[in-house]
């Protein structure tokens, strides 16, 4: 198994351009999950899945856009790249249950937006 | 507003010492409290603990849990530079939709 695989691995934007980052898993996992990390601030999530066809806003979704058309994907969309974008973003996934659970990182993208 | 805190947010030192990273948390209804450990690239699990004073333990690392003054450690023995990496902190709210809300890590380095 793969696991969770996210591309590209590292991405320079200009200011204003889009670009959208993939991550796929092949564990048959219900939730997914976007966050991004900055130095100093942990990690933050942008937008998350139940399932497939179905997203939702974390904690700072202002700017990207996702879509889960297949339950393995979970594509990432930043329409109009800003610098105060640039950071490394980590894709995520996990069971569905009603008890506690662990989530599985895929292995990050480097964003680079100037 | 829910909140993690981690303290340090960094340490260093000598191999074959013993480290102890805390976890502070304030949650509504807290369901678990999850340790990651995150070298180079992506976080990986370590330790989940949903209950008070039940040591979690895997090889020279162990984390316990105390729900009434709410907070966490991890505690690592006869450190070694393979244990050099930020570690992560996150708590689970029940009725959260299972996101978790995350520390801003402790950065470990470990010196020869």
């Amino acid at each position: 198994n793969a696991g969770v695989t996210q591309t590209p691995k590292f991405r320079v934007l200009k200011t204003g351009q889009s670009m959208t980052l993939l991550c796929a898993q092949d564990m048959n996992h219900e939730y997914m999950y976007w966050y991004r990390q900055d130095p100093g601030m942990g990690l933050r999530l942008i937008h998350y899945s139940v399932g497939e066809g179905t997203t939702a806003k974390g904690e700072v979704p202002d700017g990207y856009n996702v879509s889960r058309l297949k339950k393995q994907n979970f594509l990432l969309g930043l329409e109009s790249a800003a610098p105060s974008q640039t950071s490394v973003y980590f894709c995520a996934s996990s069971y569905s249950s009603t008890t506690s659970y662990e989530q599985y990182f895929g292995p990050g993208t480097r964003l680079t937006v100037t | 507003e829910d909140k993690v805190v981690q303290s340090p947010l960094s340490l260093v030192v000598h191999e074959g010492d013993t480290v102890t990273l805390n976890c502070s948390y304030e949650v509504t209804n807290f369901r678990s409290l999850l340790w990651y450990k995150q070298e180079k690239k992506a976080p990986t699990f370590l330790f989940m603990l949903t209950s008070s004073g039940i040591e979690k333990k895997s090889g020279r690392l162990s984390s316990i849990l105390d729900k009434k003054e709410l907070f966490s450690i991890l505690n690592i023995t006869a450190t070694q530079t393979g244990d050099s990496a930020i570690y992560l902190c996150a708590v689970e709210a029940v009725d959260s939709n299972y996101q978790l809300i995350w520390g801003a890590g402790t950065k470990l380095i470990i010196k020869p």
